[in-house]
């Protein structure tokens, strides 16, 4: 069964980069698209793209701009980067992937970590 | 974007009742629609997918129904352990993927 941890820092500055990592476990990285969803406290889910082993990714139009997924297949990781971010970008973020390679939806999920921008 | 919206937004049942709850995609979905369950402080659940199956583990007490623009998750015999918030989310036309608003399902 595939388990995945996310880590990161936790406050971020505004304007600045946010950069999480996803810990992949009980599964090949190699396998999978391997993706991030973010939730602002309260609010609902809000799918922020994924990725695969090769370097094929897929982003939200909306994030497109700001995003850059990649995959350490040495460590079994992915991450994301997310930069200039404002207080918008305060959110809950989970990393995810689904059952079947190339699902659409989600099966695993991390516990997500959430990061706060602030000054 | 594929607008995903759910109804109602905060449901109140007695246990061993039933619910349901109502998504509606802004254009058809084909049957490319699943369900989550989220309890507070955890990553949601997936509980369906395909807009009818079941995934592993899943009680038969939840089932999804519907195709195009018009889905239901029904919860049949509510129990405690129900409470919680149910996402619709949409993987026809992407990107993006897209979810529903949520519906809070409180048990009396």
């Amino acid at each position: 069964q595939v388990q995945l941890q996310e880590s990161g820092p936790g406050l971020v500055k505004p304007s600045e980069t946010l950069s999480l990592t996803c810990t992949v476990s009980g599964g090949s990285i190699t396998s999978y698209y391997w993706s991030w969803i973010r939730q602002p406290a309260g609010k609902g889910l809000e799918w922020i793209g994924r990725m695969y082993s090769s370097g094929s990714t897929n982003y939200n139009p909306s994030l497109k701009s700001r995003v850059t997924m990649s995959i350490d297949t040495s460590k079994n990781q992915f991450s994301l980067k997310l930069n200039s971010v404002t207080a918008a970008d305060t959110a809950v973020y989970y990393c995810a992937t689904g059952r079947i390679w190339s699902s659409l939806y989600y099966d695993y999920w991390g516990q997500g970590t959430l990061v706060t921008v602030t000054s | 974007e594929i607008v995903m919206t759910q109804s109602p937004a905060t449901l109140s049942v007695s246990p061993g009742e039933g619910a349901s709850v109502s998504c509606r995609a802004s254009q058809s979905v084909s049957s490319n629609l699943a369900w989550y369950q989220q309890k507070p402080g955890q990553a949601p659940r997936l509980l369906i997918y395909g807009a009818s199956t079941r995934a592993t583990g899943i009680p038969a007490r939840f089932s999804g129904s519907g195709s195009g623009t018009d889905f239901t998750l029904t919860i049949s015999r509510l129990q405690s352990e129900d409470s919680a918030v149910y996402y619709c989310q949409q993987y026809n036309n992407w990107p993006p993927l897209t979810f529903g608003g949520g519906t809070k399902v409180e048990i009396k």
